[in-house]
């Protein structure tokens, strides 16, 4: 299994940019998560889907940000317009339904952000 | 709300034992996990307790005590390798379905 994916790994942009990230989950699982990681705040949820559902979107810090799980094998998560404080590290999780996976988040590689 | 508090920095030696507490408050509670992260790199999960009690994986452990809402991973005959930041997670049930919330995270260093 090639686990999770991200897209791109490193993004560099100027601020008022639109950004887009992209993540491919486990094939199989369920759960996806989206995660932020800054030295300052530490690792955030953003925001999770159960079943390409949103279910808890509240730690999406603003409008500014937006996500969506078109199907079960992929989702995005936009900036728009991006500023220098949302420069961070930037998690895609994803959590299988078996009795066994209920407890595991995989992640990805992660998206180093970075806003000029 | 939810709040989880571990400690920010632990110091060992190679070959000593390490224990990183964590201790936690969410409306919600489902089970507590351990989570790895070396530098760079994405966070890894270790293990996870849903209910009180030992859980030994290898030379990690993991303890849960749900009425002092308190846990701790223990680490074994350490290895350069373990350091890193160690993050407990709780999860949470919400309406829908289940979140994890992380705690701050641990950083920890082993010396030769």
């Amino acid at each position: 299994d090639a686990g999770v994916i991200q897209s791109p790994r490193h993004e560099v942009t100027e601020m008022g940019q639109e950004v887009t990230l992209r993540c491919k989950p486990i094939s199989g699982h369920n759960s996806l998560f989206w995660y932020r990681q800054t030295m300052m705040r530490g690792l955030e949820l953003l925001i999770y889907f159960n079943n390409n559902v949103p279910i808890d979107d509240s730690g999406m810090p603003e409008d500014r940000f937006s996500a969506k799980m078109p199907n079960a094998s992929f989702s995005t998560l936009k900036i728009q317009p991006s500023e220098p404080r949302d420069s961070a590290v930037y998690f895609c999780a994803s959590r299988g339904r078996g009795l066994g996976d209920l407890e595991t988040q995989y992640f990805g590689p992660g998206t180093r952000l970075l806003v000029l | 709300g939810q709040s989880l508090e571990q400690p920010s920095e632990v110091t060992a030696v190679e070959g000593a034992i390490v224990q990183i507490n964590c201790t936690y408050q969410t409306s919600g509670f489902y089970g507590l996990s351990w989570y790895q992260q070396h530098d760079g790199g994405a966070p890894t999960f270790l293990s996870y307790n849903g209910l009180d009690g030992l859980e030994e994986t290898g030379r990690f452990s993991s303890f849960l005590s749900r009425s002092d809402s308190y846990g701790y991973l223990l680490l074994q005959e350490l290895q350069m390798k373990d350091s890193a930041s160690y993050f407990c997670a709780v999860r949470d049930r919400n309406t829908g379905g289940f979140k994890t919330i992380f705690g701050a995270g641990t950083r920890l260093f082993v010396k030769a």
